[in-house]
């Protein structure tokens, strides 16, 4: 599993309220990524990270802001969610030596 | 922009079948395309990651082969076991210099093999 873990695994929160999800790596790896997956859309790129305080936006980045503050802990914050944001978000990583992506067990978020 | 077709999205085979997944790209400069397989609620686990330079690897049962050229790669899976019953996803990784390892990704291909 590359040393990923997500946290929390499953949440359900209000609409307007902020939520933060957080992805912790062990191997040290520059590269991490947020992505969300939803039935009929497949899996999305909502941002990115190429190092400390590196970030960018990917494919679906409105509505979510990032963090990474230390090498191990890419953070993905929801400002104000809302009920089209119910779905389910994976962080990945690359690999250093063969750029073969991992990914983590996911974070089921539920927005009523 | 780059888009990822799976042909067939599901697919249902007796057990001891092959069978043969389709992926396709639109945009030829890959650097390189993964396989992935993902199993109800779970995340996804890497199968293969082919190069865009190689025509294919090998891990076990499972082939993957790449033609960059004419955008299409294929997954062959030999003597099908039920336990190979899941969600089968490809994904392309761009060539240019900033991708920064971006994937873009198949809708995947639902496979059952049943007993």
């Amino acid at each position: 599993d590359a040393g990923i873990t997500q946290s929390p695994r499953h949440k359900v929160t209000e609409t307007g309220t902020p939520v933060t999800l957080r992805c912790h790596q062990t191997e040290n790896h520059r590269y991490m990524y947020w992505y969300r997956q939803d039935p009929g859309h497949g899996l999305r790129l909502i941002h990115y990270s190429y190092g400390v305080k590196d970030t960018d936006k990917g494919e679906v980045s409105d509505g979510y802001s990032v963090s990474r503050s230390k090498t191990e802990d890419f953070l993905l914050t929801l400002e104000s969610a809302t009920s089209s944001q119910t779905s389910v978000y994976f962080c990945a990583i690359k690999g250093w030596v063969t750029d073969e992506a991992f990914f983590g067990q996911g974070t089921r978020l539920t927005v009523v | 922009k780059q888009e990822v077709t799976q042909i067939p999205a599901a697919l249902s085979v007796p057990e001891g079948e092959n069978l043969v997944l389709n992926c396709s790209f639109t945009d030829s400069a890959i650097y390189n395309l993964q396989w992935f397989r993902q199993d109800p609620g779970k995340g996804l686990t890497s199968l293969l990651l082919i190069q865009s330079s190689q025509r294919e690897q090998t891990s076990g049962r499972l082939n993957a082969s790449l033609d960059k050229s004419s955008g299409r790669s294929t997954l062959y899976i030999a003597a099908s076991q039920p336990g190979d019953s899941a969600t089968y996803l490809c994904a392309v990784t761009p060539e240019v210099g900033t991708s920064y390892g971006k994937l873009t990704f198949g809708q995947g291909t639902i496979l059952t093999v049943h007993p």
